[in-house]
């Protein structure tokens, strides 16, 4: 039974260039969500998605930022004209959709913009 | 104030010692609490679970204290391997999951 699966798990991208992040969650978890860590940082909640629905987006960026959760494939966190801001540790968890149920992490993208 | 607040530590312990992280949450309607351990560049993992009636398992106790709002977890016989960063999740019935910063853990050989 396969976790949480991220990739890429290293990104480097070019400042202006996009960055997407991929998320496939655990089998039988219909609910994603991404947070960001920058280093010595906690974890800061960006998006909580269920399948082609966005439901609390509260933590995202006004601009540059979007993130999905198709009916078919993984969840996409996707970051356009990147600065180096962005470069962070992106992590994604799901979870089976029960209210206040735990959360399983994938291994995390880190996004280095240069 | 911060719906989760942790002590960032850190806390710089000897083996075999015992030691003890709170956490205290803001929403009294919270009904779920877990204790994740992150170790460093790694994803967070889940610890154990936090009940009412506390949880324990091998040489962790978690605990719940309603009335002050905060939950526990208590190490005994620390190891090494216990070193890491340890984040505390308080679910108040909204979908947000929302997490401590995190106390580090330092067990000194």
């Amino acid at each position: 039974n396969a976790g949480v699966m991220q990739n890429p798990r290293h990104l480097v991208r070019r400042r202006g260039q996009e960055a997407r992040l991929r998320c496939s969650p655990m089998k039988g978890h219909s609910h994603v969500y991404w947070y960001r860590q920058l280093p010595e940082e906690g974890l800061k909640f960006m998006v909580y998605l269920q399948k082609e629905n966005i439901i609390d987006e509260s933590g995202m960026p006004k601009e540059r930022f979007s993130a999905e959760f198709p009916k078919e494939g993984p969840s996409i966190l996707r970051i356009q004209q990147v600065v180096r801001g962005d470069s962070a540790a992106y992590f994604c968890a799901s979870s089976p959709g029960q209210l206040n149920t735990e959360a399983f992490f994938g291994q995390g993208t880190r996004l280095t913009v240069v | 104030r911060k719906e989760v607040e942790q002590d960032p530590g850190p806390f710089n312990v000897p083996e075999g010692a015992t030691v003890a992280f709170n956490c205290t949450y803001s929403n009294s309607a919270s009904q779920s609490f877990f204790w994740y351990r992150q170790d460093c560049r790694k994803e967070p993992k889940l610890l154990m679970s936090v009940y009412s009636s506390g949880n324990e398992d091998g040489r962790f106790t978690a605990q719940l204290n309603r009335a002050s709002q905060y939950i526990s977890l208590l190490i005994r016989d620390s190891k090494l391997s216990d070193s890491a960063t340890y984040l505390c999740y308080s679910g108040a019935g909204s979908y947000q999951l929302t997490f401590g910063k995190g106390t580090k853990l330092s067990v000194i050989p």
